[in-house]
């Protein structure tokens, strides 16, 4: 069966502080795919990033980057420099490719307070 | 191009009603998935479907069903509504392979009273 765990219930931190994410999975599929999906308070899950098992390549986008560590089932996520706006739930979620729907993990409620 | 699209937005029931929530993935994706968020549970997986078929389900009663239209729109069913059934609705679309991303919609906040 697939797990994921995101350890941090909440975090609040000052805006313009760096903040990262922690997501540990546990999988026994040999190829998998991970994701992080942003709530705001409208409910809508808005899809972040995804990284296929196989490509252990990390990511900068903007504010936004993604270290992905094979070796310790991680997945973690760092928003730089915090902006109010930022202030959501974030799901980490895991999927072995089939047709089983995504593993989400409990989230964690990040708020950025001015 | 548009997201996918959910209605109603919200809906008020009463224990042992039924209620028929309605998705519309995004255009030419094939594929549209249901899951359920409550505070208790978080995230769960309904099921899927992927040209009008079922392709796969999780672990919920009977009373939850869907359908997939031709047209890619997909409703979802619960019959004999009870309190807990109370939740954030969510269906997501993606192309069509099982790997393709999932992207979600708004969401349908039933309550059951």
């Amino acid at each position: 069966a697939q797990k994921v765990t995101q350890a941090q219930t909440e975090i609040s931190v000052v805006e313009k502080e760096d903040v990262t994410l922690d997501c540990v999975y546990e999988t026994r599929d040999t190829t998998y795919y991970l994701f992080w999906y942003k709530q705001p308070p409208s409910g809508e899950l808005v899809f972040l990033i995804r990284r296929n098992s196989f490509d252990e390549q990390n990511e900068i986008s903007g504010r936004y980057s993604w270290n992905f560590q094979k070796s310790t089932s991680s997945f973690n996520f760092t928003i730089t420099a915090s902006q109010v706006v930022d202030s959501a739930v974030y799901f980490c979620a895991l999927s072995g490719g089939g047709a089983d729907g995504l593993t989400f993990g409990k989230g964690t409620h990040l708020i950025i307070q001015p | 191009k548009a997201g996918v699209t959910q209605t109603p937005r919200y809906l008020i029931k009463t224990r042992g009603q039924q209620v028929t929530l309605s998705c519309s993935p995004i255009s030419g994706h094939r594929s549209v998935s249901w899951y359920q968020q409550t505070p208790g549970q978080g995230l769960q997986f309904l099921f899927e479907y992927f040209s009008e078929t079922q392709r796969n389900k999780g672990n919920f009663p009977g009373r939850f069903s869907g359908r997939q239209f031709s047209n890619s729109r997909s409703e979802m069913n619960v019959s004999t509504l009870e309190l807990g059934d109370s939740a954030l609705y969510l269906c997501a679309s993606r192309q069509a392979s099982s790997t393709d991303t999932q992207y979600f919609g708004p969401g349908t906040r039933l309550t059951v009273l």
